[in-house]
C-alpha cells in the first residue's frame, strides 16, 4: 500500500499563477485533509473533507479551494499564488471513527511563490 | 523539510538519556492529546495519544502525560536514540465528528552520539 501519495513534491510558481495539488489515498479513509507547515509555526489546518462531495474551511482557508470528487482524491487549489502561500503542503486522511487521532501524512509538497 | 527545524525550540539530549518534551495546550474542551514525530523531508507520523480523562498513557519507550490543571502535555521518551532526532509535536482533538487536529509549534530534539 502505498498509504497518501502527493503530486508534485516540487513547484515553483510566479505571483498570479494557478496550480493544483493533488493528494490520493488508498486506505479507504473516510476524511481527508490539507494542512500548511511554515517555519516555527506547526501545522496549520486550511481545508478538509468528511466524505465524498464534502468539504470544510479549516484555520487558514484563504486563497485556497478544494474538491473530493472521488473518495480517494482530495485536490487543493491555488487560483492566483501569492509569495505568502511559500510553504510546505501535507495531505493527511483518517478513517471517520470518533477519536481516530491517527492521521496519515503524505511526504509533502513544497511550493514556492515568486 | 530541514526547514521545518529552524526558529522551533531545540531539545540536545545524549544518546541513551531519557527525553521530555513538553507543551502548553490552550483548549480545555479537547477530547484528545496527541504527539507527532516529523523526520526531515517526511511527513508527521503518529505517536501516542491520551484522552482528556486520563493523566498518563504508557507505549514502546514513551510515556504521555497529562495536567490538565496547568493545561501541559510532555513525552517522555526512554532510552533515546539517534532514530529518536525529528521535530516533535502536540495537537489536540477538538472533537465532534471531524477529527481536526490543531498542532503546536513544534520541538526540535537532537540526539548527540
Amino acid at each position: 500500500n502505498a498509504g497518501v501519495t502527493q503530486t508534485p513534491k516540487f513547484r515553483v510558481l510566479k505571483t498570479g499563477q494557478s496550480m493544483t495539488l493533488l493528494c490520493a489515498q488508498d486506505m479507504n479513509h473516510e476524511y481527508m485533509y490539507w494542512y500548511r507547515q511554515d517555519p516555527g509555526m506547526g501545522l496549520r489546518l486550511i481545508h478538509y473533507s468528511v466524505g465524498e462531495g464534502t468539504t470544510a474551511k479549516g484555520e487558514v482557508p484563504d486563497g485556497y479551494n478544494v474538491s473530493r470528487l472521488k473518495k480517494q482524491n482530495f485536490l487543493l487549489g491555488l487560483e492566483s499564488a501569492a509569495p505568502s502561500q511559500t510553504s510546505v503542503y501535507f495531505c493527511a486522511s483518517s478513517s471517520n471513527r470518533v477519536g481516530a487521532n491517527v492521521l496519515t501524512f503524505g511526504a509533502g509538497s513544497r511550493l514556492t511563490v515568486l | 523539510g530541514e526547514s521545518v527545524g529552524l526558529h522551533l525550540p531545540t531539545l540536545s539530549v545524549q544518546e541513551g538519556d531519557n527525553s521530555i518534551i513538553n507543551c502548553a495546550y490552550s483548549n480545555s474542551a479537547s477530547d484528545y492529546f496527541i504527539w507527532y514525530k516529523q523526520e526531515s523531508g517526511k511527513g508527521p507520523q503518529f505517536i501516542i495519544d491520551i484522552r482528556s480523562n486520563m493523566d498518563k498513557r504508557q507505549g514502546q519507550r514513551v510515556t504521555v502525560l497529562l495536567n490538565k490543571t496547568v493545561k501541559h502535555l510532555s513525552l517522555q521518551i526512554a532510552a533515546t536514540q539517534p532514530g529518536d532526532s525529528a521535530v516533535y509535536f502536540c495537537a489536540e482533538n477538538k472533537g465532534g465528528a471531524t477529527n481536526k487536529l490543531i498542532f503546536g509549534t513544534g520541538t526540535l530534539l537532537a540526539v548527540q552520539p
